[in-house]
């Protein structure tokens, strides 16, 4: 089992569409980072919690550490929303701290 | 202020070769981080480096290796080149170590193939 689950792996919605994307982990964490990455690579820092909740325009993310569990929920989902979304956990170990992330959720807006 | 940059941004090489890539990171930051992803792995962590130290290290052989210089501008080497190196290495900076809750800042990334 890998230590940080996204669902779904893949996800279709009409543009307008209010969009949820789960994480879970099994390891104690730091920090929990939401990214997305477009077509051709480049990958942007949505946020980064630790506890809560947090909101960036139509992206909201929130995190319950008691159920090792996350999402990004994004309202009025717009065509330009198409990426992957990603998650990943800090975690702190005898040589330092680490990034593992999940597999990605693919989102595809139709407009 | 400029993001940070890799170079070369594709690069061919066949088996057994070595390859060195760079990335400079967003002025004033001093953590990079490196990551390899492939589409049969994800995304895995390679290693930090902050202030010309490597801080912590992924799960990868020795044949992959970095280093940062005294501007923080850092390199990342793989010998011995193999099919499965084959992959999208991406880095990005942050102000401080990411344990102290900074953002990174990701670099387009380099696109490596192996034949």
């Amino acid at each position: 089992k890998n230590e940080v689950e996204q669902s779904p792996q893949n996800l279709t919605a009409q543009e307008g569409e209010f969009i949820t994307i789960n994480c879970s982990y099994s390891v104690g964490i730091s920090a929990l980072h939401w990214l997305q990455q477009h077509p051709g690579g480049g990958i942007v820092s949505l946020f980064m919690l630790s506890s809560g909740k947090k909101k960036h325009g139509r992206l909201i993310a929130t995190i319950n550490i008691q159920e090792k569990h996350s999402s990004l929920h994004i309202t009025a989902s717009h065509p330009r929303d198409s990426a992957v979304y990603i998650c990943a956990v800090r975690t702190w170990g005898t040589s330092g701290s680490r990034l593992t992330f999940g597999e990605g959720t693919q989102l595809t807006v139709n407009p | 202020k400029a993001g940070v940059t890799q170079t070369p941004r594709y690069l061919i090489k066949t088996r057994g070769q070595q390859v060195t890539l760079s990335c400079s990171p967003i002025s004033g930051h001093r953590s990079v981080s490196w990551y390899q992803q492939t589409p049969g792995q994800g995304l895995q962590f390679l290693f930090e480096y902050f202030s010309e130290t490597q801080r912590n290290k992924g799960n990868f052989p020795g044949r992959f290796s970095g280093r940062q210089f005294s501007n923080s501008r850092s390199e990342m080497n793989v010998s011995t080149l193999e099919l499965g190196d084959s992959a999208l290495y991406l880095c990005a900076s942050s102000a401080s170590l990411w344990g102290g809750g900074e953002t990174q800042y990701f670099g387009p990334g380099t696109r490596l193939l192996v034949l």
